[in-house]
């Protein structure tokens, strides 16, 4: 499973509150990814991190912000979360040295639902 | 826009036969080709795939990539009910990141 952790593995929130959710890895990767999962559209990117304090947008990144302070920790923070934002979460690490990705391993997951 | 074309969507069989899974994309750059298996919870690792027509192969699990037709499948021979779930297949483009685009997956089920 490559040392990743997800939390919380299951959240119920309400439209408007704010929400963070957390990969946490213990294998010192540079690269992180947080993607979500709905049905019929499979695993869509939503930000990814290649170091620490370094971050970018992925295709589905309205509405989420994310943070990596440390190596192990990246954070997912969804400022007013909508109905719309209700899924499944995936973190994943890539095993790639420098720029390349080899596979990628992932995350249990986290079923975040909006009501 | 990349895109990845996974078929067919949803597949029944029953246990002992043998099946194909196609996965076509469109990108504009390629680097590499990767199967995964989703049961109920996190995709799991199955093979990476760089080079046309080498076979990459695990037990019962086989896949093969083309890159001068764009599209890989993956095989799996002497199917049974513990292969039942969502085969997803994902190709990576060079980049800033390295971006995975997936495909929304074909559902097996293998019934006894």
């Amino acid at each position: 499973d490559a040392g990743i952790t997800q939390s919380p593995r299951h959240k119920v929130t309400e439209t408007g509150t704010p929400v963070t959710l957390r990969c946490h890895q213990t294998e010192n990767h540079r690269y992180m990814y947080w993607y979500r999962q709905d049905p019929g559209h499979g695993l869509r990117l939503i930000h990814y991190s290649y170091g620490v304090k370094d971050t970018d947008k992925g295709e589905v990144s309205d509405g989420y912000s994310v943070s990596r302070s440390k190596t192990e920790d990246f954070l997912l923070t969804l400022e007013s979360a909508t109905s719309s934002q209700t899924s499944v979460y995936f973190c994943a690490i890539s095993t790639g040295k420098n720029t390349v990705v080899n596979e990628q391993f992932f995350g249990p997951g986290t079923r975040l639902t909006v009501l | 826009e990349d895109k990845v074309v996974q078929s067919p969507l949803s597949l029944v069989v029953h246990e002992g036969d043998t099946v194909t899974l196609n996965c076509s994309y469109e990108v504009t750059n390629f680097r590499s080709l990767l199967w995964y298996k989703q049961e109920k919870k996190a995709p799991t690792f199955l093979f990476m795939l760089t080079s046309s027509g080498i076979e990459k192969k695990s037990g019962r699990l086989s896949s093969i990539l083309d890159k001068k037709e764009l599209f890989s499948i993956l095989n799996i021979t002497a199917t049974q009910t513990g292969d039942s779930a969502v085969y997803l297949c994902a190709v990576v483009t060079p980049g800033g990141y390295q971006k995975v685009t997936f495909g929304i997956g074909t559902k097996l089920q293998v019934i006894p």
